[in-house]
């Protein structure tokens, strides 16, 4: 049972370079989101999906794209790569229902230098 | 808007001691309460959930959290630390009014002394 599963684990990108984060999920779930989390800064939400097709805006989406073809899958994708977005970046997943706890993905550490 | 706040983000205890992480969230509406675990390379795991009925939760590895309505709080607690608990934690909220989304704290970093 694979659960969340991220690509890769580990990245370093040179500014401006592109990349895109791969996220999968095998429990069915309908709710996707990507986090990242910065030293002392908690988790911070990128963007979230709540079904194959929608997508949408979370706290900091700037520099960040995203979509979402299959329930599975919900990459991530980096344009235009800044020092600012280094970080690591977790997805996660939920069931529907509003009680329904996240399920994580283990993260890409990605550096920008 | 909801939101969560972690006091002290670095914890210490020693080997056998309480374990006391605090967790105060902002909601105007009926929250749920979520307590996550981070250990180091790893992603995160829920510990714990409050959602309905009984305000004692009781989650994995010994931990325990009351929901604390009129104190708008949500503290983690174990009786006796063992070594194995060092690791990074996270309160988060969500509601029916957030869709979804979860609200977390900064984390508190938790040292355990042998």
């Amino acid at each position: 049972n694979a659960g969340v599963t991220q690509t890769p684990k580990f990245r370093i990108l040179k500014i401006g370079q592109s990349m895109t984060l791969q996220c999968t999920q095998d429990m069915n779930h309908n709710y996707m989101y990507w986090y990242r989390q910065d030293p002392g800064m908690g988790l911070k939400l990128i963007y979230y999906s709540v079904g194959a097709g929608i997508t949408d805006k979370g706290e900091v989406p700037n520099g960040y794209n995203v979509s979402r073809s299959t329930t599975e899958d919900f990459p991530l994708r980096l344009e235009l790569a800044a020092p600012s977005q280094t970080s690591v970046y977790f997805c996660a997943s939920s069931r529907q229902e509003y009680n329904s706890p996240l399920h994580f993905g283990n993260g890409t550490r990605l550096t920008v230098t | 808007a909801q939101s969560v706040t972690q006091l002290g983000s670095h914890v210490s205890v020693s080997e056998g001691a309480l374990v006391l992480l605090r967790c105060n969230y902002s909601s105007s509406v009926p929250p749920y309460l979520f307590w996550y675990v981070q250990y180091p390379n790893q992603g995160l795991q829920l510990l714990l959930k409050y959602t309905t009925g009984a305000t004692l939760v009781k989650g994995i590895n010994g931990f325990e959290a009351e929901f604390k309505k009129s104190e708008t709080s949500f503290h983690l607690t174990k009786p006796s630390a063992h070594m194995s608990d060092a690791a990074e934690y996270f309160c988060a909220v969500s509601d029916k009014d957030t869709g979804n989304q979860f609200y977390f704290g900064t984390g508190t970093s938790l040292t355990v002394i042998p």
